[in-house]
């Protein structure tokens, strides 16, 4: 079935470094790619989304370009900033109806 | 306007008793979903309703949850004879009707349950 891998966390970067977080998936068809974030005491939220291959999702200084030759969606920011710490999940939609798959999550600490 | 919204917040129980979580999602969306959020771990599909058809409870753990929906308001999740291990936040999302392979969801703050 669908699936999701994120690289397991946490991730503990300095303010103003940069920020790789990788995401692959494995899916029948071509399904839409998220990355889905979650402030400490607040819900999750739409970051970025592609629907294509080749689209790139842009948001808050974050990018993810979704690339279908090695299955991939990988999230990136050049700089990031203490307010940037949070849980991210990738997930993926669409190639068998409604469902939403999630990965575990990668949590983020940025230092000041 | 108004997202998601879920109560309550937070629901402290006893094990074996049963408890009843409500969400109510953005007027309009058709499409509603539960989700499992274990401490530290990624959430967990439980079930989803798309208007008038069937729901979807393929991923509800036990006969011991279920959940309702009417048309294409309120829903409640209810969990009988609760266990320590249904300990977890309960996330609810709701989506516009699902038209092709978009399918952003938004997400109401959850409900942390704790069974002691």
């Amino acid at each position: 079935g669908d699936s999701v891998t994120q690289m397991e966390g946490p991730v503990t970067l300095s303010e103003e470094a940069f920020l790789t977080i990788n995401c692959t998936y494995t899916a029948t068809g071509y399904p839409s790619l998220f990355w889905y974030v979650q402030y400490p005491g607040e819900g999750l939220q739409l970051l970025l989304k592609a629907t294509k291959a080749d689209d790139k999702g842009s948001n808050k200084g974050f990018e993810a370009t979704y690339r279908k030759e090695t299955t991939s969606f990988h999230l990136e920011k050049g700089s990031v900033q203490v307010s940037d710490s949070a849980v991210y999940f990738c997930a993926l939609s669409g190639t068998g109806g409604f469902k939403t798959i999630f990965g575990a999550g990668t949590r983020l600490f940025v230092k000041a | 306007g108004a997202g998601v919204s879920q109560s309550p917040s937070n629901k402290v129980t006893e094990k074996g008793k049963d408890v009843e979580l409500r969400c109510d999602p953005i007027s309009g969306h058709t499409a509603l979903y539960w989700y499992r959020q274990r401490l530290g771990q990624g959430l967990e599909f439980l079930i989803y309703f798309q208007g008038n058809s069937a729901p979807d409870k393929s991923g509800l753990p036990s006969d011991r949850f279920s959940a309702e929906r009417t048309g294409e308001s309120v829903s409640t999740l209810t969990i009988q004879r609760t266990q320590q291990e249904d300990s977890a936040v309960y996330l609810c999302a709701s989506s516009p009707e699902w038209r092709g392979t978009l399918n952003e969801q938004f997400f109401g703050p959850g409900t942390r349950l704790t069974v002691l």
